[in-house]
């Protein structure tokens, strides 16, 4: 069965620097990957996704995302935070196309002034 | 118009009340989703349905029932509930696409907030 954990419920870094969430998987096949924020009061869109195309994932508001097969890892980073960053994060996997999605318990951004 | 609609998005109901949670889509997509949200936990799959005749049980379905109306449409019950079902529900869709770059991408209801006294 697929599995994910995210490292830290919460993270605080301040406006203007590095931005990393950590994200390992569990998977018995080659696994798809997830990123989605949630921002306050609303539901979950993706940030991202890895299909195995390239191990380096550009997604949206300058977020990207790299395959680590050897780690199992999928961590989440931005080179540069800004406020409206402040969200809560989510990993996800998938094994295959016909299989569901399990998500991690999220972690909380926040960014300091 | 939002591609997932839910209603109602808050409800207050009293323990032991039936209390349903409609979703309705307007994506196309065969693929939807009941998951739960509560602080620190994450998302949690309640149900899923890949099809109208296909409904299968997700890691929490004790206490909650689903009805899959139509391609369209997806509602979750709880046929008795109880405060700890006090929690965000969040319906969703995914089409699985054309080979591995669709990958069951979800697109996400706003949510319904469900507190059971």
């Amino acid at each position: 069965a697929q599995s994910v954990t995210q490292l830290g419920s919460h993270v605080s870094v301040s406006e203007g620097a590095l931005v990393l969430l950590r994200c390992n998987y569990s998977s018995s096949v080659p696994p798809y990957l997830f990123w989605y924020v949630q921002y306050p009061n609303q539901g979950l869109q993706l940030l991202l996704k890895y299909t195995s195309a390239a191990t380096l994932v550009k997604g949206i508001n300058g977020f990207e995302a790299e395959f680590k097969k050897s780690e199992t890892s999928f961590h989440l980073t931005k080179p540069s935070a800004h406020m409206s960053d402040a969200a809560e994060y989510f990993c996800a996997v998938i094994g295959n196309r016909d299989d569901k999605i399990i998500f991690g318990k999220g972690t909380r951004l926040h960014i300091l002034p | 118009d939002a591609d997932v609609t839910q209603t109602p998005r808050n409800r207050i109901t009293k323990t032991g009340k039936r209390i349903m949670l409609e979703c309705s889509q307007t994506k196309g997509h065969d693929r939807m989703y009941w998951y739960r949200q509560d602080p620190g936990l994450g998302l949690r799959l309640i149900y899923y349905s890949f099809d109208v005749k296909d409904i299968n049980k997700g890691e929490i379905s004790d206490g909650y029932s689903v009805s899959r109306q139509a391609q369209a449409k997806f509602s979750l019950s709880l046929e008795s509930a109880i405060p700890n079902q006090t929690a965000l529900y969040f319906c969703a869709t995914s089409d699985p696409g054309q080979g591995a770059t669709g990958a069951n991408v979800l697109t996400f209801g706003a949510g319904s907030r469900l507190t059971v006294l």
